[in-house]
């Protein structure tokens, strides 16, 4: 079975800090993506990855970024978090190819909040 | 403007069908077509994924017209725990002839004993 891990499933975080959210999978997968999630707004990504060192952005990568030094590890990282960044952040990890790149295996989610 | 469409709500009750709707009228010529189900406090899950015609597996099935411009999402004889929300996700050409994933808002099924 595939396993999508994240390092936290709650987070209380205050306004300006610097946040990171690990995200770790262990099927040799070579796409890595970020999302949030939000009521009514669905999924919508923010970065995502296709090897080592690789990002591409996604449709809200304003405020973020990311890191992929190995393989089985991708990062989010708020560098100075507001309230507006406030929901439910979630990672998936895919195999490489075009069909494959939409069967996506997704972490339990982190729910951050900033207060 | 890509994008997809699918109903916000659906209600049924167990042993029914539920059939869910999809609409994708820019979906890109070679991609495909995926569904995920995802429960409350959890991220979504992969049901099934196809390109055209029918596409069956243990838990669902999935109808793709000839013209693939939606695709409709079948659950035979649903029971309690089939209470879910569920997305469709598609692949789509932007502006710049980039690929770009597009998922569904989701459709909130709840089945009624």
């Amino acid at each position: 079975d595939v396993k999508v891990t994240q390092s936290s499933r709650y987070l209380v975080k205050r306004t300006g800090e610097k946040v990171f959210l690990e995200c770790v999978q262990d099927m040799d997968h070579e796409n890595m993506f970020w999302y949030r999630q939000d009521p009514g707004l669905g999924l919508r990504l923010i970065y995502f990855s296709y090897d080592v060192k690789m990002k591409e952005k996604g449709d809200i990568p304003e405020g973020y970024s990311v890191s992929r030094e190995k393989k089985e590890r991708f990062s989010l990282i708020l560098e100075s978090a507001s309230t507006n960044q406030t929901s439910m952040y979630l990672c998936a990890s895919s195999p490489h190819g075009t069909s494959a790149s939409y069967e996506q295996y997704f972490g339990p989610g982190t729910r951050l909040t900033v207060t | 403007l890509a994008k997809t469409t699918q109903p916000i709500s659906m209600d049924s009750y167990e042993g029914q069908e539920v059939n869910i709707t999809c609409s994708h009228n820019n979906i890109a010529t070679n991609d495909y077509i995926t569904w995920y189900q995802q429960f409350p406090s959890q991220g979504p899950r992969f049901i099934i994924q196809g390109y055209k015609t029918k596409v069956t597996n243990e838990v669902a099935s999935l109808f793709i017209p000839a013209d693939r411009k939606s695709s409709t999402l079948s659950l035979p004889r649903v029971s309690l725990s089939d209470t879910a929300v569920y997305y469709c996700l598609v692949g789509v050409f932007n502006a710049g002839n980039n690929r770009k994933l597009i998922w569904g808002l989701g459709t909130s099924l709840a089945v009624n004993p």
